[in-house]
């Protein structure tokens, strides 16, 4: 079963634009991670947050964590037609391994 | 970019064949996993291993074997391929301990059972 689920499962933007991925998940986590992949290749990684964070900044990249909602959201800012890629949250929970989501599809147009 | 290389990239096979893919390391990195990726299923961890000879299962284990017999190798084996096996399979590794950390994957091998 998917822990992680993000939403939308497809997203298109305009060059310049911002860009927010939803995650939600079903149990207790130790840390909530996002990847990225582009097509064809493997998954590069972006950001960890730990259960006990609330946010943190990357570059151009906004990770929040609500556990009381069980859910994490990722902003790209100012996007750019080279940030066209999938984008996977994985969650840990005590005692498993990282469990992918099936990931939001985000075209940028230039 | 970290040093992992899977092979073969990219396979055709027919069903009840075996098949191995190979990953290696060049990171000396402790942990090393095994995941599948289909449309509409995300990534599933197949196997894990925590050390030489270490191995353990993931979600989707039914129909694959792996074996670890040095640092920088993790083997899968489908002992007799099937349809259902067709995917692109992921090596990834990691060094941390108690958590998964970050992992790092390799470029996927493409398998086809035909």
């Amino acid at each position: 079963s998917q822990q992680g689920e993000e939403d939308p499962q497809a997203l298109s933007i305009q060059e310049g634009e911002n860009a927010t991925m939803n995650c939600s998940y079903k149990t207790s986590i130790n840390n909530l991670q996002w990847y990225r992949q582009n097509s064809g290749r493997g998954l590069v990684h972006l950001i960890l947050i730990r259960s006990n964070e609330r946010e943190k900044h990357s570059g151009r990249l906004r990770v929040t964590l609500d556990t009381s909602k069980k859910s994490s959201s990722l902003l790209i800012t100012a996007s750019r037609a080279a940030d066209t890629a999938s984008y996977f949250c994985a969650t840990e929970t005590s005692g498993s391994r990282l469990t992918f989501g099936e990931g939001t599809q985000l075209t940028v147009n230039p | 970019d970290a040093g992992i290389t899977q092979s073969p990239r990219h396979k055709v096979t027919e069903t009840g064949t075996p098949v191995t893919l190979r990953c290696h390391q060049t990171e000396n990195h402790r942990y090393m996993y095994w995941y599948r990726q289909d449309p509409g299923h995300g990534l599933r961890l197949i196997h894990y291993s925590y050390g030489v000879k270490d191995t353990d299962k993931g979600e989707v284990s039914d129909g694959y074997s792996v074996s670890r017999s040095k640092t920088e190798d993790f083997l899968l084996t489908l002992e007799s391929a099937t349809s259902s096996q067709t995917s692109v399979y992921f090596c990834a590794i990691s060094e941390s301990g108690r958590t998964t950390g970050e992992l790092f994957f390799g470029e996927g091998s493409r398998l086809t059972v035909l």
